[in-house]
């Protein structure tokens, strides 16, 4: 069964100092994984996905994500944190090209001091 | 611009009362999607449509009920048997091989 655990519901970093958003997958097949940004009261935006290609992924507003599988992780990462990345992050899991499938994490909600 | 386009963003009931959120998208995608999101937690899925004139129930569909009778339309009725209907409802729809575009949801609060 493939499941996705978020391992920070709250992350706090200052603006200008690196964010790193931690998510642990498991899964039986070659999974797709996505995160998703989602500002207060609005949709939710994709910001990177791995689809099998390479493993280390280019996102939008500078994140991006490395696939470890020995390690079953797919942590987001951006080098300097912006007061506008404030938002709640989601780590999602799918069998590849089936989204009836996906298995969405519990968030982890970003905050960003001056 | 395309995109999918969620109405009312805010909403109010009583409790026993039917109602009806609307989602429209205009990106020509054959798959839409409800799904519902709660303080502290993922995404639920409570119905998903593949195709017009088909849909399939999700992991929470009690409670609720779809049509899907134009590929660009597709309302969720959130009816008096759901037992805890306030939340924030977010609608999706994707191409085939694509991932999921989001409008930007309706918060329903049931009193």
């Amino acid at each position: 069964a493939q499941s996705v655990t978020q391992l920070d519901s709250h992350v706090s970093v200052s603006e200008g100092t690196p964010v790193l958003l931690r998510c642990n997958y498991s899964s039986s097949y070659s999974p797709s994984l996505f995160w998703y940004v989602q500002h207060p009261n609005k949709g939710l935006q994709l910001l990177l996905k791995y689809t099998s290609a390479a493993t280390l992924v280019k996102g939008i507003n500078g994140f991006e994500a490395e696939f470890k599988k020995s390690e079953t992780s797919f942590h987001l990462t951006k080098p300097s944190a912006h007061m506008s990345d404030a938002a709640e992050y989601f780590c999602v899991v799918s069998d590849a090209g089936n989204n009836r499938k996906l298995i969405w994490g519990l968030g982890t909600s970003l905050a960003v001091n001056p | 611009d395309g995109g999918i386009t969620q109405s009312p963003k805010y909403l109010f009931r009583k409790e026993g009362q039917n109602v009806t959120l609307s989602c429209e998208q205009n990106l020509n995608h054959d798959a839409m999607y409800w799904y519902r999101q709660d303080p502290g937690q993922g995404l639920r899925l409570i119905y998903y449509s593949q195709i017009v004139n088909d849909f399939q129930k999700g992991d929470i569909a009690e409670g609720y009920s779809v049509s899907r009778e134009k590929k660009e339309s597709f309302p969720l009725t959130v009816t008096s048997a759901q037992k805890n209907p306030t939340a924030f409802y977010l609608c999706a729809s994707k191409a085939q091989g694509s991932p999921l575009h989001f409008g930007n949801g309706t918060r329903l609060t049931v009193t």
